[in-house]
């Protein structure tokens, strides 16, 4: 498994700031993953971050309002800029550890509400 | 596109009781699934992972299963505990994706157990 630390667990925010959130995992992986979860939904993945390059961003996200960085194995940063009120939500990031079996562990999650 | 349901999407039952958790997928082209276990407002707790070419996997007191060809699988809870109160999810990662962690998540089952 992966110990996976977020940074903030929780923030309020106001409409048209940016904030930016921070996953660190104690162990190297291979891959590290964001998602979304809108009150009362299920979880939707945002992006694929790649170390050194631009992440790979799902269908309805762009990275203009989702910029991510991985600058390493164990480090990446997930930006909501431009914040609107619909974009309070639980930010999630997940990795598949070195071992890679395909299976996913999540991080606490990131709890931003915009006003 | 795959699509994934869990029934029934909310179950209360007293302590001691063995209770069966549902989950079905539209594609059966899966690379495995895994179910995880949120509690309120934190991040996603990995359960037990099915790799497709598994039936069931078991930890403790869970059983997950599943039949590819049917496209459903079951989380088997014995002898509930208020303990294990909390959000379940069921997640289908398909087979041939470019995208490793392109979880698919069900809407999810909350289980309350009183005592």
């Amino acid at each position: 498994s992966a110990v996976i630390s977020q940074k903030p667990s929780r923030d309020i925010c106001q409409r048209g700031t940016s904030l930016t959130i921070q996953c660190q995992v104690d162990s190297q992986v291979t891959m590290m993953f964001w998602y979304r979860q809108q009150p009362g939904q299920s979880l939707t993945l945002i992006a694929t971050a790649n170390q050194g390059s631009e992440a790979t961003y799902e269908s309805g996200f762009v990275i203009d309002k989702f910029p991510i960085s991985r600058p390493n194995l164990t480090f990446s940063t997930l930006t909501v800029s431009n914040m609107s009120p619909e974009d309070s939500s639980i930010y999630l990031c997940s990795v598949v550890p070195a071992s890679n079996t395909g299976e996913l562990f999540f991080g606490e999650g990131s709890r931003l509400t915009v006003l | 596109k795959q699509e994934v349901t869990q029934i029934p999407a909310a179950l209360s039952v007293p302590e001691g009781e063995n209770l069966v958790l549902n989950c079905s997928f539209t594609d059966s082209a899966i690379y495995n699934l895994q179910w995880f276990r949120q509690d309120p407002g934190k991040g996603l707790t990995s359960l037990l992972l099915i790799q497709s070419s598994q039936r069931e996997q078991t930890s403790g007191r869970l059983n997950a299963s599943l039949d590819k060809s049917s496209g459903r699988s079951t989380l088997y809870i014995a002898a509930s505990q208020p303990g294990d109160s909390a959000t379940y999810l069921c997640a289908a990662l398909n087979a041939g994706g470019t995208s490793y962690g392109k979880l698919t998540f069900g809407q999810g089952t909350i289980l309350t157990v009183h005592p």
